[in-house]
């Protein structure tokens, strides 16, 4: 079974913190996600990564970065936390060119005060 | 990019009755999903169809291509069935598009 894990279910941050999300997988895929949903607007792609070092951004990528030195981990920083960031953060990995099944992590409820 | 609608926005049943959720997409795509989310927003994977029929236990889904839409029949509902279903679109270029959801509450 391919698993996807989080770092945190929940967070709690406070305004103008650097804040990272981890993402881990461990079914050697080339592609991973991170996406946020709030209600009333669905899941937003905000950046993703089909191989180690690279990197291509979503519909909603101001106000994040991200990293992916291996493979495995694909990182979200939010650089200086800000209160409209508050939501609910998914990670998914998928495979790669004829493997399009998504899997998503358990997911991170951050909350910025 | 492509348009994903989902119908209906919200679905009452009661335990133990049938369901067809409806997932309309505006262009060719090569991958389509159907995922639940649970009461802890998970999104669990229930079927991976770009095409044909699939069924795996209460839950079917069939997906016409070349008409632009996918249907997820969900038979002899259950409580545990309730939460968001999603269906999710894309091409090969590696963005999927999220349809809004259909909420779905089943009364015992």
């Amino acid at each position: 079974d391919v698993k996807v894990t989080q770092s945190s279910r929940y967070l709690v941050k406070r305004t103008g913190e650097k804040v990272f999300l981890e993402c881990v997988q461990d079914m050697d895929h080339e592609n991973m996600f991170w996406y946020r949903q709030d209600p009333g607007l669905g899941l937003r792609l905000i950046y993703f990564s089909y191989d180690v070092k690279m990197k291509e951004k979503g519909d909603i990528p101001e106000g994040y970065s991200v990293s992916r030195e291996k493979k495995e981990r694909f990182s979200l920083i939010l650089e200086s936390a800000s209160t409209n960031q508050t939501s609910m953060y998914l990670c998914a990995s998928r495979g790669g060119v004829g493997t399009y099944e998504q899997y998503f992590g358990p997911g991170t409820r951050l909350t910025v005060t | 990019g492509i348009q994903v609608e989902q119908s209906p926005p919200d679905l009452i049943l009661q335990e133990g009755a049938n369901s067809t959720l409806r997932c309309n997409f505006s262009d060719s795509v090569n991958n389509l999903q159907w995922f639940h989310q649970n009461p802890w927003g998970q999104l669990i994977n229930l079927f991976y169809i770009p095409s044909g029929t699939k069924q795996n236990g209460r839950l079917s889904a069939t997906t016409v291509a070349t008409e632009r839409y996918s249907l997820l029949y969900i038979s002899s509902s259950q409580t545990t069935d309730s939460g968001v279903y999603f269906c999710a679109v894309g091409t090969n270029a590696g963005k999927s598009t999220f349809g809004d959801g259909t909420t779905l509450t089943v009364k015992p």
